[in-house]
Parts: C-alpha cells; sequence; structure tokens
C-alpha cells in the first residue's frame, strides 16, 4: 500500500533559522513526489516536484527538497525562514501506475516564532 | 484568470439536503479530481476523471456523485447530506502526456459544514 508519512506534526522555529520538514514515503512504484503549503483558510499551493533528474530540487518562495532513494525520503528545507512561511505543509506522492492520483502525508503545521 | 475554481466556497446546508459544487479549469488539463480534507486536515482523493471518464473512485459512498459534463468541469454532487461530510472539498487537475500527469493543481476549495 501507498503512504507518506510526515513524523513532524508540529515545528516551531525561529525568524532566520534553518528549517527541515521530513517526508518519508512507501510506494510500489516509481513515486514522484511533491511538497505543497496550506495557509489558514487557503487552498494548496505547490512549492515544489521531483519527477526525475538532480535529487536537489528547488521550489518557490526559496524552498528546497533532496530526494534520497535509498532512505525513501524527500525532506524539505529552508536556509532562513520568514513569519509569512508559517503554514501547513504536506508532503504528497504520485505515480502514474496508480491511476496518477496523489497520497499525502498528514502535514507538519510550522511555527515562526519571532 | 483563476486555473483552477470552485464554487462556492463556503456551504453551510443542513443535514438531508442535497447540495452540488462546481469545478472549472481552464488549463487545458485532461485529468481532474476530488479531494477530501477533513477536520484533521488528512487530504484524500475521492474521484478522478480522464476527459470526461471516471478512472478513480476511492470507495466514496454512492451519495456522492461526480459529473463531468466536458473536460474543463467536473462536479461534485452529494445527496442526504451527513455531519460526517463536512469537511473542505477540492478540486484539482493535472496535465496528460507531458510525463508530469502526476502534478496537480488545486483550486481553493469548498467548505462545506452540514449542521
Amino acid at each position: 500500500a501507498q503512504s507518506v508519512t510526515q513524523p513532524d506534526i508540529h515545528i516551531t522555529v525561529s525568524e532566520g533559522a534553518s528549517l527541515e520538514l521530513r517526508c518519508n514515503y512507501s510506494y510500489g512504484a516509481t513515486p514522484y513526489l511533491f511538497w505543497y503549503v496550506q495557509s489558514p483558510g487557503q487552498g494548496l499551493q505547490l512549492l515544489l516536484k521531483y519527477f526525475s533528474g538532480d535529487t536537489l530540487v528547488q521550489g518557490i518562495k526559496g524552498f528546497e527538497a533532496e530526494f534520497k532513494r535509498s532512505q525513501s525520503s524527500f525532506n524539505l528545507r529552508k536556509p532562513s525562514v520568514h513569519w509569512s512561511d508559517a503554514a501547513e505543509y504536506f508532503c504528497a506522492v504520485g505515480a502514474m501506475e496508480y491511476g496518477n492520483k496523489l497520497v499525502f502525508g498528514a502535514g507538519t503545521i510550522l511555527r515562526v516564532k519571532s | 484568470d483563476t486555473a483552477v475554481s470552485q464554487t462556492p466556497k463556503y456551504l453551510v446546508t443542513q443535514m438531508g439536503n442535497d447540495k452540488s459544487i462546481k469545478c472549472e479549469q481552464n488549463l487545458g488539463h485532461d485529468t481532474m479530481y476530488w479531494y477530501k480534507q477533513d477536520s484533521k486536515k488528512f487530504l484524500k482523493i475521492m474521484f478522478s476523471y480522464n476527459n470526461k471518464e471516471l478512472i478513480i473512485n476511492e470507495t466514496v459512498p454512492n451519495r456522492f456523485s461526480p459529473k463531468s459534463p466536458d473536460k474543463a468541469h467536473l462536479n461534485l454532487h452529494i445527496n442526504s447530506l451527513e455531519l460526517g461530510d463536512s469537511a473542505v472539498y477540492f478540486c484539482a487537475s493535472s496535465p496528460t502526456g507531458t510525463g508530469r500527469e502526476t502534478e496537480a493543481f488545486f483550486g481553493q476549495g469548498t467548505r462545506l459544514t452540514v449542521v
């Protein structure tokens, strides 16, 4: 069965500090990997995606993520967090073999303290 | 010029009523989806359509019936609403034939509250 695990329900970081949000997946097919962000009361915005090639991908708002096949991980990072980054972050996995549906992790709520 | 738009954004209704949520995308995508986000923010796919044909139906109760009049529209009709149907429903679309079929573009969501 396909599954995505985001081990951290909440993370609090200070503004200007670095950030890493963890994501692990279990998938029987070649996965495509995504990070989405959801601000309160808003929809889902795509931060970045991995299909193939370079395992370090750059996204919007200064975020990056690294795909590590051996660890089945796709962790999201940002070197310096801004207060506006406070939101909920979702890791998602998809595969054409499963009808292109996305399987989401439970989300990580990021709080930024000034 | 919204890419994926849903209406209404908020919907409050009584148990037992029937309601519809509409979704339109102007991205030229062939595949559209409905996802449900429950009160714990967990997101799960409900349906997907490819060019008006149902592709995925993830064990959703029969009270939920998607309808795709054309590939740019995917509506969700819900009969006999129950309290447990309260959630945020997201419409999404993705391109086909590009190798990026899993890349979904989401609408802003419809918050359904059943009272």
